[in-house]
């Protein structure tokens, strides 16, 4: 089974903190998400990957940045956490677009989460 | 950005037959769409996936008109444990990015 894991599943932090959240998947993967996830607000983008060393933004790109420097592992950093980024992260990960119908690139796997308290 | 439409959410009692309804106006030509439901605490899970007409699987059947602007999740004979969001994916015309709808609550009772 392909597995997406995210390293912590529980953080509490302080405001202005760095928080580095990790997501590694086994199936290799080219694609690589990260999702935020608030009640009554749904599954909202942050940042995506599509190959290493690779980022584009999604929906909520400000105050996160990442890195993808191993096709296995991609990092959600929070470079001065504040209280409105207390949430649930959601990593997920799915092979490339097709050239042709993209069946395998919508086929997500997700990690299960990790929720973060910023205090 | 063009976003995914679903209701909120939707009761139903054990046996009967669930259909949640989600719109995509924008969707790209070649993609497929797909749905996935989710468990308190727990990452979303892959349920099903289409392009046109209609695709069935052991857990749910989706049903797709030639338009491809909305797709119908079916889930037949829900119990208990069908109790969860379930959430459409599309990607928009001209975009890398995969747009979820807000979810769809279900919540079924005896």
């Amino acid at each position: 089974d392909v597995k997406v894991t995210q390293s912590s599943r529980y953080l509490v932090k302080r405001t202005g903190e760095k928080v580095f959240l990790e997501c590694v998947q086994d199936m290799d993967h080219e694609n690589m998400f990260w999702y935020r996830q608030d009640p009554g607000l749904g599954l909202r983008l942050i940042y995506f990957s599509y190959d290493v060393k690779m980022k584009e933004k999604g929906d909520i790109p400000e105050g996160y940045s990442v890195s993808r420097e191993k096709k296995e592992r991609f990092s959600l950093i929070l470079e001065s956490a504040s209280t409105n980024q207390t949430s649930m992260y959601l990593c997920a990960s799915s092979f490339a677009l097709a050239g042709g119908r993209g069946s395998g690139a919508n086929v997500l796997t997700f990690g299960a989460g990790s929720r973060l308290t910023v205090l | 950005l063009a976003k995914t439409t679903q209701p909120i959410s939707m009761d139903s009692y054990e046996g009967q037959e669930v259909n949640i309804t989600c719109s995509h106006n924008n969707i790209a030509t070649n993609d497929y769409i797909t749905w996935y439901q989710q468990f308190p605490s727990q990452g979303p899970r892959f349920i099903i996936q289409g392009y046109k007409t209609k695709v069935t699987n052991e857990v749910a059947s989706l049903f797709i008109p030639a338009d491809r602007k909305s797709s119908t999740l079916s889930l037949p004979r829900v119990s208990l444990s069908d109790t969860a969001v379930y959430y459409c994916l599309a990607r928009n015309t001209g975009f890398q990015k995969l747009v979820f709808g807000t979810g769809t609550r279900l919540l079924v009772s005896p």
